[in-house]
C-alpha cells in the first residue's frame, strides 16, 4: 500500500516559471516531510525538508508548502532553470524512526 | 570523505546467478540502507539496517538477503537472480548519536544491474 502519492509524473516548465509538485500522505504519525532531487545517473539528495509545526519552508528558490488538516504537501521551484531538471521524490517519515517512504517521483524538464 | 560508495557500478547477470553488492560508508552512520529504483515506482526499501549486526525487512524483501557484519558496510545479496531483479539499486545510511534528530539519508552513486 502506498502511503505517499506524488503528483504529476512528470512535468516541463518553461525557464523563469513556476514548477509545483505535489504530495499526499496517509499516516497521521508522519512528522518529518523531505524532498530529494536525483540528477541523471546519480544518487538522490536532500534539497528542503519541513516538520509540521510550520505551514512553510524557504531555501532559496525552493518552497515547501505544508497543509497538515489535507495531509498534503508541495514543492514548489520559483524562476525555474534548466540546472533544476531532474527527477524530485518527496518522502514522509517519523522523527523517531529510521524509514522514510518515498513517492513515486516526478521528472522535471526546464525548457528555455 | 567518500561518503557512501557502492561496487560495481554495473552488472549483467544471467538468470539464476548469484551476486552481492557492496555498499560502504565512512560517515559513522548507523543506520543504513538498500533501495532499488524502478520506472514509475519511486524508491522502494529492501531491507535495512540500525546497527552493526542488525538487519530488518523493508517493503520488497523477497529474493534479497543482507549483511551488516561491519558497522561501514552493508551487503546485499541476490542467491537466484530473476529477470524481475533488473533495476537500479542504491545504497544510503543516515545518523549518527551526534547529529541532527531528523533522518536525512545520503546515498551512493548506484549500482545497474540488468538480469538476462
Amino acid at each position: 500500500q502506498q502511503q505517499v502519492k506524488q503528483s504529476p509524473q512528470s512535468l516541463i516548465v518553461q525557464k523563469g516559471g513556476i514548477s509545483i509538485i505535489n504530495c499526499a500522505y496517509e499516516n497521521t504519525a508522519f512528522d518529518y516531510f523531505p524532498w530529494y532531487q536525483q540528477f541523471p545517473g546519480k544518487g538522490p539528495a536532500l534539497l528542503i525538508a519541513i516538520r509540521p509545526d510550520v505551514s512553510e519552508k524557504k531555501e532559496g528558490r525552493f518552497t515547501i508548502s505544508f497543509n497538515k488538516s489535507a495531509k498534503q504537501f508541495s514543492l514548489h521551484i520559483m524562476d525555474s532553470q534548466p540546472g533544476d531538471s531532474a527527477t524530485y521524490f518527496c518522502a514522509a517519515g517519523q522523527n523517531e524512526n529510521e524509514k522514510l517512504t518515498f513517492g513515486t517521483g516526478t521528472r522535471l524538464t526546464i525548457i528555455p | 570523505n567518500a561518503g557512501v560508495t557502492q561496487t560495481p557500478k554495473f552488472r549483467v547477470l544471467k538468470t539464476g546467478q548469484s551476486m552481492t553488492l557492496l555498499c560502504a560508508q565512512d560517515m559513522n552512520h548507523e543506520y543504513m540502507y538498500w533501495y532499488r529504483q524502478d520506472p514509475g515506482m519511486g524508491l522502494r526499501l529492501i531491507h535495512y539496517s540500525v546497527g552493526e549486526g542488525t538487519t530488518a525487512k523493508g517493503e520488497v524483501p523477497d529474493g534479497y538477503n543482507v549483511s551488516r557484519l561491519k558497522k561501514q558496510n552493508f551487503l546485499l545479496g541476490l542467491e537466484s537472480a530473476a529477470p524481475s531483479q533488473t533495476s537500479v539499486y542504491f545504497c544510503a545510511s543516515s545518523w549518527t548519536p551526534q547529529g541532527p534528530s531528523y533522518n536525512e539519508q545520503f546515498f551512493g552513486p548506484g549500482t545497474r544491474l540488468t538480469v538476462l
